[in-house]
């Protein structure tokens, strides 16, 4: 079993739509991150959070501890939103990434 | 802005041949990381580096595989026999301090043969 677990694994959406992309995670954290892999294979830190919400631009990121989940949300989503989205989690003592499989949004306009 | 660097950013070697990637990190970081992608499938720790040693390593990460932070800054992993599955993008990160964000670099695409 898949220590970090996201849906959807693939997403379209109409230009201006809203997304969202759950993460949910079965170990202990201390934070979570999440990334943003172009197409080239480059990846992008977004978010670290070990609590509540994060916004930047059009980009929410929201963290449960108590649930063990997490969101990222697009809102009024662009064709240059198109990636893989990748949710991270840093596990208790320890700075290593566990990752999640990536969720694929294709923004088309 | 600062930016972590990473050289070649495509290596293609015969199998059993040794290869080494070389990663510049941020200049005033002080955590290193390899990670790997193989192709399709999800990022995967290899080693994690900090205080001239080696803090947390991977199970992939088996004897044939090294790293070093030779001069102050550059960073090195190598593999001393490359096997078919060790094809994969290699990405190196920094971070300055615990609990901090880490920053990627671009990658090396490595192919074995």
């Amino acid at each position: 079993k898949n220590e970090v677990e996201q849906s959807p694994q693939n997403l379209t959406a109409q230009e201006g739509e809203f997304i969202t992309i759950n993460c949910s995670y079965s170990v202990g954290i201390s934070a979570l991150h999440w990334l943003q892999q172009h197409p080239g294979g480059g990846i992008v830190s977004l978010f670290m959070l070990s609590s509540g919400k994060k916004k930047h631009g059009r980009l929410i990121a929201t963290i449960n501890i108590q649930e063990k989940h997490s969101s990222l949300h697009i809102t009024a989503s662009h064709p240059r939103d198109s990636a893989v989205y990748i949710c991270a989690v840093v596990s208790y003592n320890t700075d290593k990434l566990i990752f999640g499989t990536g969720t694929r949004l294709q923004v088309f306009p | 802005e600062p930016e972590v660097t990473q050289t070649p950013s495509h290596q293609v070697t015969q199998m059993g041949q040794e290869v080494i990637l070389r990663c510049v990190p941020i200049s005033n970081h002080l955590y290193f990381y390899w990670y790997r992608q193989i192709l399709g499938q999800k990022v995967e720790f290899l080693v994690s580096f900090y205080n001239n040693e080696i803090s947390e390593k991977s199970e992939i990460f088996d004897d044939q595989f090294s790293v070093e932070r030779p001069d102050g800054s550059n960073f090195t992993l190598k593999i001393r026999s490359t096997k078919l599955e060790d094809s994969a993008m290699y990405f190196c990160a920094s971070q300055q301090g615990r609990q901090e964000t880490q920053y990627f670099g671009p990658g090396t695409r490595l192919l074995v043969l």
